[in-house]
């Protein structure tokens, strides 16, 4: 069963820092694409980005409001990816998901872990 | 970037009705990288359909989804009083992945 634990979250300033950690289980880790997606108080769900497999060249895709501040890494011997925020934002309060897909017959299969809060406020 | 654009806004049925949620996508996207979530207040979003017509684990048969190309939809054939609630698609196909805005159903 896939399992996704995200951890980190927590109350910074603007202008701050944060790591989310997201550990994987039940799927072979170091052949998946994982992203981030978060979802602000009231709004809908919005993608973070994206890190590709190691085999696939370990590259990176960000969405616009976030790119240039967020940094996405991944470290297979632990099965675990990364969020690196920086220059927070009030904008950025949110639940961020740790997100994946897994191969099932033909189709590709979301999975989501539950969720950590990070709030930026002074 | 694939625009999702859920109609409608907001969709006024009583239980035991059927519903019937559209998703339009701004260019064609795989079927197999498109999914429906169900999200209550203070929930994360739950899936109910990938692919774009497999049921996920645990999911009543009364959901139901079909599509291709540009244009989806999720079907409930005959609503309880826990399926209202805000839906959306997601497009997994291309980067960005994006959401729909959703559509809330509510008791009429």
């Amino acid at each position: 069963e896939v399992q996704l634990v995200e951890s980190g979250g927590g109350l910074v300033k603007p202008g701050g820092s944060l790591r989310l950690s997201c550990a994987a289980s039940g799927f072979s880790f170091s052949r998946a694409w994982m992203s981030w997606v978060r979802q602000a108080p009231g709004k809908g769900p919005e993608w973070v980005g994206r890190i590709k497999s190691s085999a696939d060249g370990g590259t990176t895709d960000y969405a616009a409001p976030v790119k240039g501040r967020f940094t996405i890494s991944r470290d297979d011997s632990r099965n675990t990816v990364y969020l690196q925020m920086d220059s927070l934002e009030t904008e950025d309060t949110a639940i961020f998901y740790c997100f994946t897909t897994v191969l099932v017959g033909t189709h590709r299969r979301p999975s989501w872990g539950q969720g950590t809060l990070v709030t930026v406020s002074s | 970037e694939v625009v999702l654009t859920q109609s409608p806004g907001t969709l006024s049925l009583s239980p035991g009705e059927r519903a019937t949620l559209s998703c339009r996508a701004s260019q064609s996207v795989s079927s197999s990288y498109l999914a429906w979530y169900q999200q209550k207040p203070g929930q994360a979003p739950r899936l109910l359909i990938y692919g774009p017509s497999s049921r996920a684990t645990g999911i009543p048969d009364r959901f139901s989804g079909s599509g291709s190309g540009t244009d989806f939809t999720l079907s409930i054939s005959r609503l309880e009083p826990e399926d209202f609630a805000v839906y959306y698609c997601q497009q997994y196909d291309s980067s960005p992945y994006t959401f729909g805005q959703g559509t809330k159903l509510e008791i009429k």
